[in-house]
Parts: structure tokens; C-alpha cells; sequence
């Protein structure tokens, strides 16, 4: 079946631009995750949604970041006015979302972003 | 902010040996330890969702062990292959209620033919 799916898979821009980064997480899964990794650093979580629950913002850097999720599916990340510090593979993630407090919902990946700012 | 560490950082092997990294985590409110495998190019998949003390997981040439008394999850790989190049991630849930993930910085795995 489909697997999660991110679009540009690639995208340069110049600072100060706006950029929006695409997610299609798999279908009927409720919850939606981006991380970003920036070059020799680990998986850095950005921000969470699960279901029709407000987000989890606590991992965006900065107010220039932001992300929603249209009708529990689609979701999309905006940088605004990026710097050269937001050159980074951006990853979207999506799991079931059933597994309560119990920590073992698998995470399903996408192919990532990659973003790079000149 | 959770420490999850991965050691060694990097490795490499000649193919047909055996290999093992470690992954370190807090022992206090433990939920679940999870193993991922991101290969160049590819998105990270999932290995290994470990839950239990003590827990052994195999698939293939590869195996996990847990504990969660001490906090640290070992990865092993039999007879390591070309094709088992890659970035071991160990993921660590710390939020109860959902799941809130710290990933360590991974392990990157060169095998050489």
C-alpha cells in the first residue's frame, strides 16, 4: 500500500524566503509527526498531531515555523523568512495513534525534505 | 530534554562479521524502546518495538535485548551484510497519553565487502 509521501523531496531557496513543505501521511492513520535533522545531529522533533487534538508545538524552534493539518490528513510546514540555520532534511512521520500511553506505536517515515538555504 | 545515547557514532566491519551498539535511555518512566534502520536515501523503518524487560527481539540476522532497570538496548548483527549498511536509530516514548519521541543521534554501520 501507499506509504507516507512528502513533496518537494528537494527545494533551495534564498534566505528570507517563505517555503511550505508537504506531508501525506498513511491513510486512516490519526497521528502526524515532522522532525527535521540537521547535518551530524539526530532526529529533532518539531511538532506533533494526533487525531482532532490541538498540536503538539513544543519542538518548533521559532515562531517563523508552523504547521497544520487539514481534515486529519494532509499536512503541511511553513518556514517563514528561513535562514541559512533551517537547511536541513525534514522528515514527516505517521502512526496509528491507537496505542494509548503505552509508547509503542510504530512511527511510519516519509522520504523527507531536503532543504537547503543559500 | 531525555538523553538517549547511541555508541559508537560509527562503525565499520568486514562483511561476515558480528556487531553490536548500544543505546542508553532513562530507566524512570519507561514505556517502550524502538529500533529503526535509515538506510541512504530511504526513509527510516522500524525494526524493533521492545517493551519488557528483558525482552529479545529477532528478525533475521538481527536481534535486540532490553533492559529497562539499567536503561540500555543492545542491537546485534550476525554475519553482517553489504546491505546492512546503514543508520540504527533508537527511539525512546516519554510522554504518557501519546507519543512524544526522543530519537538518539544513531549509529551509522559501514559494512565492507
Amino acid at each position: 500500500g501507499a506509504g507516507v509521501s512528502q513533496s518537494p523531496s528537494n527545494k533551495v531557496t534564498e534566505k528570507g524566503k517563505d517555503v511550505e513543505l508537504r506531508c501525506d501521511p498513511i491513510s486512516g492513520h490519526t497521528a502526524l509527526y515532522w522532525y527535521r535533522q540537521s547535518l551530524g545531529q539526530g532526529l529533532e522533533f518539531l511538532i506533533y498531531f494526533q487525531g482532532n487534538s490541538a498540536p503538539d508545538k513544543s519542538g518548533l524552534p521559532s515562531d517563523r515555523f508552523s504547521a497544520e493539518r487539514t481534515g486529519g490528513s494532509v499536512s503541511t510546514l511553513t518556514i517563514q523568512r528561513t535562514q541559512q540555520e533551517d537547511s536541513a532534511v525534514y522528515l514527516c512521520a505517521s502512526s496509528w495513534g491507537l496505542a494509548g500511553a503505552t509508547g509503542t506505536d510504530t512511527q511510519y517515515f516519509g522520504p523527507g525534505t531536503r532543504l537547503t538555504v543559500l | 530534554i531525555l538523553n538517549v545515547e547511541q555508541s559508537p557514532q560509527s562503525l565499520h566491519v568486514q562483511e561476515g562479521d558480528s556487531t553490536n551498539f548500544t543505546c542508553s535511555f532513562p530507566s524512570s518512566n519507561f514505556y517502550a524502546l524502538h529500533w529503526y534502520r535509515w538506510e541512504t536515501a530511504k526513509s527510516p523503518e522500524a525494526l524493533f518495538v521492545m517493551t519488557l524487560n528483558g525482552d529479545e527481539k529477532k528478525k533475521g540476522r538481527i536481534s535486540a535485548t532490553l533492559n529497562t532497570k539499567e536503561g540500555y538496548s543492545y542491537l546485534y548483527i550476525k554475519g553482517s551484510q553489504p546491505e546492512d549498511s546503514a543508520t540504527y536509530l533508537c527511539a525512546f516514548p516519554y510522554s504518557g497519553g501519546y507519543q512524544k519521541v526522543t530519537f538518539g543521534i544513531g549509529t551509522k554501520l559501514q559494512v565492507i565487502p
